[in-house]
């Protein structure tokens, strides 16, 4: 099947640090990738959808410019938490969709943020 | 608004069967998907529902009914390994997946 790949997996930084997540698809073009974003014990929230080449589409109450999305190519999307608190620290999935495949998204394997 | 509706948790025994129920309100419907997540982990796809109806996949099964709003994930033989975190999940008109809460199910031997 279609992989995935997340980096970094865990990370901790300060609190006011800016934090790059990378989601790579490694063995197809992902045309859509999502991020999500899931606290302990509860379900993924969609925070924002992304097509190459063109901006994300941020849900409602999701702030653009704290949670920068690049998703640069067919293969790479990025999102930046900029000036990271400590109600930021959650667990970070993204996932991916290629447009020959309409239906069925490939998730990654998440990244664990703690922001002290 | 959207709601996708699952018991939160779920207990059973190595050997059994359970049957996970999902209800659901979207703004439309494009699909249902079925996904096992073990803690800290990524979500695993397990099953795509669009038309009424059950689809078997090995031990697991999914049924749908549009017209109720409904569709329940069904596992047999049930196994150690099969303790985790199942979401329910529903693709609407703007092609977005909506998750439900999840079920954590926990077997015991």
């Amino acid at each position: 099947g279609a992989v995935v790949s997340q980096h970094p997996s865990r990370v901790i930084c300060k609190s006011g640090t800016s934090v790059k997540i990378e989601c790579r698809s490694l063995d197809f073009q992902a045309t859509t990738m999502f991020w999500y974003r899931q606290f302990p014990k509860k379900s993924l929230m969609l925070m924002a959808t992304s097509n190459e080449g063109s901006k994300a589409t941020y849900e409602q109450g999701v702030e653009k410019d704290k949670f920068l999305i690049n998703h640069a190519s067919l293969t790479l999307s990025t999102l930046t938490v900029t000036s990271a608190h400590p109600e930021d620290s959650s667990f970070y999935i993204c996932s991916a969709r290629s447009s020959g495949s309409k239906y069925e998204q490939f998730f990654g394997p998440g990244t664990r943020l703690t922001v002290l | 608004g959207q709601n996708i509706d699952q018991p939160t948790e779920m207990t059973a025994t190595e050997g059994a069967i359970v049957q996970i129920n999902c209800t659901y309100q979207t703004s439309g419907f494009n699909g249902l998907f079925w996904y096992q997540q073990h803690a800290g982990e990524a979500p695993t796809f397990l099953s795509y529902n669009v038309l009424d109806g059950l689809e078997e996949k090995g031990r697991f099964s999914s049924f749908l009914s549009r017209s109720k709003g409904y569709s329940y994930l069904l596992l047999k033989e049930l196994q150690m390994k099969d303790s985790a975190s199942y979401l329910c999940a529903v693709r609407n008109n703007t092609d977005k997946l909506i998750f439900g809460t999840g079920t954590r199910l926990q077997v015991f031997p």
